[in-house]
């Protein structure tokens, strides 16, 4: 099946930095990723999706400028997490969707980043 | 309300028991229905879509009802390996997935 990865796995920054997570499909190309934060016990919510080689759509809530999203190639998007603090810790999972069957229908999801802020 | 309701549990049930969660949904077009599987700090994972005729693949058994728009999963002879959280998940027409909280289920040695 198909292969999502993100890096890194797991950071720990303090208040005030950026942190920049990787999402690649591996053996597909993904003309469509999703963005999901989940916090402890709660469910994974959308933050945006982007479609390669146009800006990204932000859900509502969510600072398009706090959480910059590159999808410069079908098979990697990045979400950077601009002066990130406390509160933006969490679990940020990326998805993807391919551009040719049989990954149209289906999103696959990348491991996950875990973020913890300082 | 929220748009996908799920009992969150915990569900602690014995080994070799069947076991059946339930979820709700808000939108009367939602389109597509998974349950994933999810488990701790990990990615969810599609366990299986879910079909208005109803579709089993081994132990699971999912069904929709789309006037009642309520979506179940049962499990039968439950493993040890089946511990995990259930999120129930509906795509509506625009295809974003709406994921539900989560069931959390222990299967008890």
């Amino acid at each position: 099946g198909a292969v999502v990865s993100q890096h890194p796995s797991r950071v720990i920054c303090k208040s005030g930095t950026s942190v920049k997570i990787e999402c690649r499909s591996l053996d597909f190309q993904a003309t469509t990723m999703f963005w999901y934060r989940q916090f402890p016990k709660q469910s994974l919510m959308l933050m945006a999706t982007s479609n390669e080689g146009s800006k990204a759509t932000y859900e509502q809530g969510v600072e398009k400028d706090k959480f910059l999203i590159n999808h410069a190639s079908l098979t990697l998007s990045t979400l950077t997490v601009t002066s990130a603090h406390p509160e933006d810790s969490s679990f940020y999972i990326c998805s993807a969707r391919g551009a040719a069957p049989p990954s149209t229908d289906t999103q696959y999801f990348g491991p996950g980043t875990r973020l913890t802020v300082l | 309300r929220k748009e996908v309701e799920q009992d969150p549990g915990p569900f602690n049930v014995p080994e070799g028991a069947t076991v059946a969660f339930n979820c709700t949904y808000s939108n009367s077009a939602s389109q597509s229905f998974f349950w994933y599987r999810q488990d701790c700090r990990k990615e969810p994972k599609l366990l299986m879509s879910v079909y208005s005729s109803g579709n089993e693949d081994g132990r699971f058994t999912a069904q929709l009802n789309r006037a009642s728009q309520y979506i179940s999963l049962l499990i039968r002879d439950s493993k040890l390996s089946d511990s995990a959280t259930y999120l129930c998940v509906v795509r509506k027409r625009n295809e974003k997935l709406t994921f539900g909280t989560g069931t959390r289920l222990t299967i008890i040695p």
